[in-house]
């Protein structure tokens, strides 16, 4: 079962950040956040993860509260091609045993309206 | 290969044939997985492989389902008696699995309908 609770939907304005929340009250030390994203008809696409400090790459930012219990994704300028369902996941990071599989939940379906 | 590669694209098949999804993961990884994604749902862990460790089969719905992994690389997932409750997009996916904290790149997928 996924471990994280996430908006089924949520629209924001081209040209707008937007922010994508995610709950995940129970996750452990060891657990990663990640965040993937599906365009419709695509195969999901990574995006970005993080374990307790903020992340920054070229498609998004990623905020984790300081008892990690929630994040958001922050997309900083939307245009219309991220239109999609986001997902927020937990995963155990990778050991010598190997990494673990991400468990996906429903997500949040954004809508960036022009 | 630069990507995940999956074939077919697609594929009708009779209820009760046999079927063969194969997925060409990105060169050196280690890790793959298969998922399923039936229409408007979200994605169905299926089984994982990481490297010679023994797969991860969870998530087979059935035991008409089984997957293997050749030589590290290629995968087959086949589907036995296919059931129209089979139709969906199967998806594969790879990544570097034994170190680190990489994402998964996922293929296009195997859109399959059961006739």
């Amino acid at each position: 079962d996924a471990k994280t609770t996430q908006p089924p939907s949520m629209d924001c304005a081209e040209g707008r950040a937007a922010n994508l929340p995610c709950n995940h009250s129970t996750i452990s030390g060891n657990e990663y956040v990640y965040w993937y994203r599906q365009i419709h008809s695509q195969g999901p696409q990574y995006i970005i993860h993080g374990l307790k400090n903020n992340e920054t790459n070229e498609m998004a930012s990623l905020i984790i509260t300081e008892d990690r219990k929630s994040s958001t994704l922050i997309l900083p300028h939307a245009t219309l091609r991220d239109t999609a369902v986001y997902y927020c996941i937990v995963r155990v990071g990778a050991s010598i045993q190997g990494a673990q599989k991400l468990v996906f939940g429903q997500g949040t379906r954004l809508t960036i309206n022009p | 290969g630069a990507g995940v590669s999956q074939s077919p694209s697609n594929k009708v098949t009779e209820k009760g044939k046999d079927v063969e999804l194969r997925c060409d993961p990105i060169s050196g990884h280690t890790a793959l997985y298969w998922y399923r994604q039936s229409l408007g749902q979200g994605l169905e862990f299926l089984i994982y492989f990481q490297g010679n460790s023994a797969p991860d089969k969870s998530g087979l719905p059935s035991d008409r389902f089984s997957a293997e992994r050749t030589g590290g690389s290629v995968s087959t997932l086949t589907i036995q008696r296919t059931q129209q409750e089979d139709s969906a997009v199967y998806l594969c996916a790879s990544s570097w699995g034994d170190r680190g904290n990489y994402g998964y790149t996922f293929g296009s997928g195997t859109r399959l309908t059961v006739v």
